[in-house]
């Protein structure tokens, strides 16, 4: 059983294109994540929701839209990608966003945008 | 915005303990250190964290100064699976959001 899940695994989409990258988890985990990593290998941390709540919003730009539609998943949404949002995107869950809670991260999805 | 310091490369021999050191000076009282690897493309994986006293698991062990400024992870046994890039955080009190740094590449020599 895959803790954090994360579909799809890869997305070849053209510049313009609306695209939605979907991300479970089966922990019972009350906060989940959106982190991002470049091409020079930075994860910086996107969103973070807990009870489908919005805690974390690191100035991403209003193109990307976080769904929560319930704990257990937090979807990404994406308008008119550019080419600069080609990455590989983490989805991560912990149990919550206070004390000791370690996250755990599902296996990213790569995004290239042509 | 990393409040961490680690060397960028290390090697290590393996069957060989493997101990990634890391500064964060600027801790405070409540900050927790955690430690995660990323294996190549993979997601991150969390391996251990600490708040002052050591710690141990199945990976990994973490010692952790008496002044908290600095820690180091222990791989006791290190093998070729374990090359990776080795982040050691420290989240922002409070906020438990994970500020990932440039981290440390071990890479395990056969």
């Amino acid at each position: 059983d895959t803790a954090v899940s994360q579909t799809p695994k890869y997305l070849v989409t053209q510049m313009g294109n609306d695209k939605s990258i979907k991300c479970e988890q089966n922990l019972g985990h009350d906060t989940m994540y959106w982190y991002k990593q470049d091409s020079k290998k930075f994860l910086k941390i996107m969103f973070s929701y807990n009870n489908k709540e919005l805690i974390i919003n690191e100035t991403v730009p209003n193109r990307f839209s976080p769904k929560s539609p319930d704990k257990a998943h937090l979807n990404l949404h994406i308008n008119s990608l550019e080419l600069g949002d080609s990455a590989v995107y983490f989805c991560a869950s912990s149990q919550d966003f206070q004390g000791a809670k370690p996250a755990f991260f599902g296996q990213g999805t790569r995004l290239t945008v042509v | 915005d990393a409040k961490t310091t680690q060397p960028p490369s290390m090697d290590c021999a393996e069957g060989r303990a493997a101990n990634l050191p890391c500064n964060h000076s600027t801790i405070s009282g409540n900050e927790y250190v955690y430690w995660y690897r990323q294996i190549h493309s993979q997601g991150p994986q969390y391996i251990i964290h600490g708040l002052k006293n050591n710690e141990t698991n199945e990976m990994a062990s973490l010692i952790i100064t008496e002044d908290r400024k600095s820690s180091t992870l222990i791989l006791p046994h290190a093998t070729l699976r374990d090359t990776a890039v080795y982040y050691c955080i420290v989240p922002r009190s409070g906020t438990y959001k994970y500020i990932f740094g440039t981290g440390t590449r071990l890479k395990v020599l056969a």
